[in-house]
């Protein structure tokens, strides 16, 4: 696609289910990143990958933060057992190498968790 | 933990004014980024200044860097009411591979 794609836009589950956020970054782009935003607030950093390679999960609140990119390209960012607190926008973006360039938003996942 | 802090909060002006936004941070970055953010939408980056360069322009945009001051500005020139939006720069640490994102200037342009 032209650009990053997020599914699904909008996501409500309930307190005590896993959730699986799917990005799908511009084609060709190494690195891949995972961003949290709450209402007023810019976004946070989660995980990074560059290929396959998760190089930097210092972001993830909590063990029940997970993330993969098993080829390289589609990422999937997964909450176990998630807690009304989780509840926020979450945004992938994407770059062509590193961060020597713009990364690109997708247009983010919003989850509620009632 | 965010390391830029945007300067004002939030701002309103009346169309065809300039808009200055501000932002700080706090260790060596490789580069500074700002990206503009539409009510509900998605980000988008306006424009990258890397370390060694202390001034950027992008059509009405105007972008300077002091790295002593560890400072940032955006300048919006004859503002529009399209210009409304929120305003986040973005790091680039020297050690580290993520952007890190202030909290942002609301910009409120008036018609």
């Amino acid at each position: 696609g032209a650009g990053v794609s997020q599914s699904p836009r909008y996501k409500v589950t309930k307190r005590g289910q896993d959730v699986a956020l799917r990005c799908d970054p511009i084609s060709g782009h190494v690195s891949l990143y995972w961003y949290r935003q709450a209402l007023g607030q810019g976004p946070e950093f989660l995980t990074y990958f560059n290929y396959e390679a998760q190089q930097d999960k210092s972001g993830l609140p909590n063990d029940r933060f997970s993330a993969e990119r098993p080829e390289g390209s589609i990422s999937t960012l997964t909450i176990q057992r998630t807690e009304q607190r989780d509840s926020a926008m979450y945004r992938c973006a994407s770059s062509p190498a590193g961060l020597n360039t713009e990364a690109f938003f997708g247009q983010g996942t919003r989850l509620t968790v009632v | 933990s965010q390391q830029g802090e945007e300067d004002p909060q939030a701002l309103s002006i009346q169309e065809g004014e300039n808009a200055t936004m501000n932002c700080s941070y706090k260790t060596s970055i490789n580069n500074l980024q700002w990206y503009r953010q539409n009510s509900g939408r998605g980000l988008v980056h306006l424009i990258l200044i890397r370390s060694n360069e202390r001034e950027k322009h992008s059509g009405r945009l105007r972008v300077t860097l002091d790295t002593s001051k560890k400072s940032s500005s955006l300048l919006i020139t004859a503002s529009r009411a399209a210009d409304t939006a929120s305003y986040f720069c973005a790091t680039d640490p020297r050690y580290g591979n993520k952007l890190v994102f202030g909290a942002g200037t609301i910009l409120r342009v008036k018609s």
